[in-house]
């Protein structure tokens, strides 16, 4: 089946640096990819829609010019939190669809970030 | 997009048949309802996805009504490795490819030995 892979899978950074996140589809194009955030017993929150070649379209509430996603190939899409605070420590998660007529997501195996 | 409606938390003994029942009243004509199982911290895992009536695989059953306002996991003897959360998923992800699917606050199931 379709593969998503996630790098790094964990991370600790210092408060006020830039973290990159990388989410790749391992045996397939991805022509769209999602990028969710979960805390702590709760559900997954969508940040932001990544589509190859065009701006990302993110969700009310999202900052994009402090989440920056990159989806330049069509199996690489990235998500940089840029100045990181304490309270961007989360789970996130990528996600990506096969083709445009599928009706799956494939998730990766997300990454926790901690800000210290 | 439509809401779903999951209940919060289940508990099954080991071998016990168990139904999940998600609600989504305001359900499209195009969308479909997939399940998805997550285990903690990690990312969701399809489970089945349905349109209409039944669909069945390896490991679970999905009751659609005709009227498709909600829709039932079915998970067949269950094992503590089960323990996880369901989360039900309505949406139609066909059409120009930039739907986007939101996750609700899904089911914790509970399996006891």
């Amino acid at each position: 089946g379709a593969v998503v892979s996630q790098h790094p899978s964990w991370v600790i950074c210092k408060s006020g640096t830039s973290v990159k996140i990388e989410c790749r589809s391992l045996d397939f194009q991805a022509t769209t990819m999602f990028w969710y955030r979960q805390f702590p017993k709760q559900s997954l929150m969508l940040m932001a829609t990544s589509n190859e070649g065009s701006k990302a379209t993110y969700e009310q509430g999202v900052e994009k010019d402090k989440f920056l996603i990159n989806h330049a190939s069509l199996t690489l899409s990235t998500l940089t939190v840029t100045s990181a605070h304490p309270e961007d420590s989360s789970f996130y998660i990528c996600s990506a669809r096969a083709h445009l007529a599928a009706n799956e997501q494939y998730f990766g195996p997300g990454t926790r970030l901690t800000v210290t | 997009l439509a809401k779903t409606t999951q209940p919060i938390s289940m508990d099954s003994y080991e071998g016990q048949e168990v139904n999940i029942t998600c609600s989504h009243n305001n359900i499209a004509t195009n969308d479909y309802i997939t399940w998805y199982q997550q285990f903690p911290s990690q990312g969701p895992r399809f489970i089945i996805q349905g349109y209409k009536t039944k669909v069945k695989n390896e490991v679970a059953s999905l009751f659609i009504p005709a009227d498709r306002k909600s829709s039932t996991l079915s998970l067949p003897r269950v094992s503590l490795s089960d323990t996880a959360v369901y989360y039900c998923l309505v949406g139609d992800m066909s059409s120009g490819g930039y739907q986007k699917v939101t996750f609700g606050t899904g089911t914790k199931l509970q399996v006891i030995p």
